[in-house]
């Protein structure tokens, strides 16, 4: 069974800092992408990252690039997101999701974790 | 950037009844589109992906369509538990790998 636990969550500051992570088990971790998905309260969903299976080549929606940093350990079945400079805009539910799926390069989100909710206030 | 457009915003229905929604591309993402449900207090669930590919055990009431920019999703007779919200997203330029903004399907 393929299970994602986030943590780390919960109340920032203004301009300061947090660190997710999400722990990934039931499947080959190392061969599958992995992605940040955000929600704010009563809002849509909205994609903040993304990471290739190895680690190498990362994707930032605009919103947060230069912001956070997506990351992971293939050999912890981990995937992270450092999340800096934040606003209050960045308050939401996140969570991590698994690509599957996939076919011409691309992938979809077929696993979903039930979320680290982040909120950014003074 | 991609922005997808779904509509309606919500849309009343009973059970029973068929539900088609609609996600419009602002220019063409082929088929790489996928659809979600979001039902109150839980996680999205991929329901099809490649416009019209049915995800392991969704059920075939469910049914997607559409190339290019225009895209539906068919729910062919709805059941209690498909009242929910249903998000379309594009995998075809990214990044962003952009959703639309859902559609509710509530109760009539």
């Amino acid at each position: 069974e393929v299970r994602l636990v986030e943590s780390g969550g919960g109340l920032g500051q203004p301009r300061g800092s947090l660190r997710l992570a999400c722990a990934a088990s039931g499947f080959t971790f190392t061969n599958f992408a992995m992605t940040w998905v955000r929600q704010a309260p009563g809002k849509g969903l909205e994609w903040v990252s993304s990471i290739n299976y190895g680690g190498g080549s990362t994707f930032y929606a605009d919103s947060v690039k230069g912001r956070f940093t997506i990351s992971r350990d293939n050999s912890k079945n981990m995937v992270y997101l450092q999340m800096n400079s934040l606003r209050a805009e960045d308050t939401a539910v996140y969570h991590c999701v698994k690509e599957g799926y996939c076919g011409g390069g691309r992938c979809y989100l077929d696993y979903w974790g039930q979320g680290t909710l982040v909120t950014v206030s003074s | 950037e991609i922005v997808l457009t779904q509509s309606p915003a919500t849309l009343s229905l009973s059970p029973g009844e068929r539900a088609t929604l609609s996600c419009r591309a602002s220019q063409s993402v082929s088929s790489y589109l996928a659809w979600y449900q979001q039902k109150p207090g839980q996680v999205p669930r991929l329901l099809i992906f490649d416009s019209s590919h049915r995800a392991t055990g969704i059920p075939a009431r469910f049914s997607g369509s559409g190339s290019g920019t225009d895209f539906t999703l068919t729910i062919s007779s709805l059941e209690p538990e498909d009242f929910a919200v249903y998000y379309c997203q594009q995998r075809r330029n990214w990044p962003p790998a952009t959703f639309g903004g859902g559609t509710k399907v509530e109760f009539k």
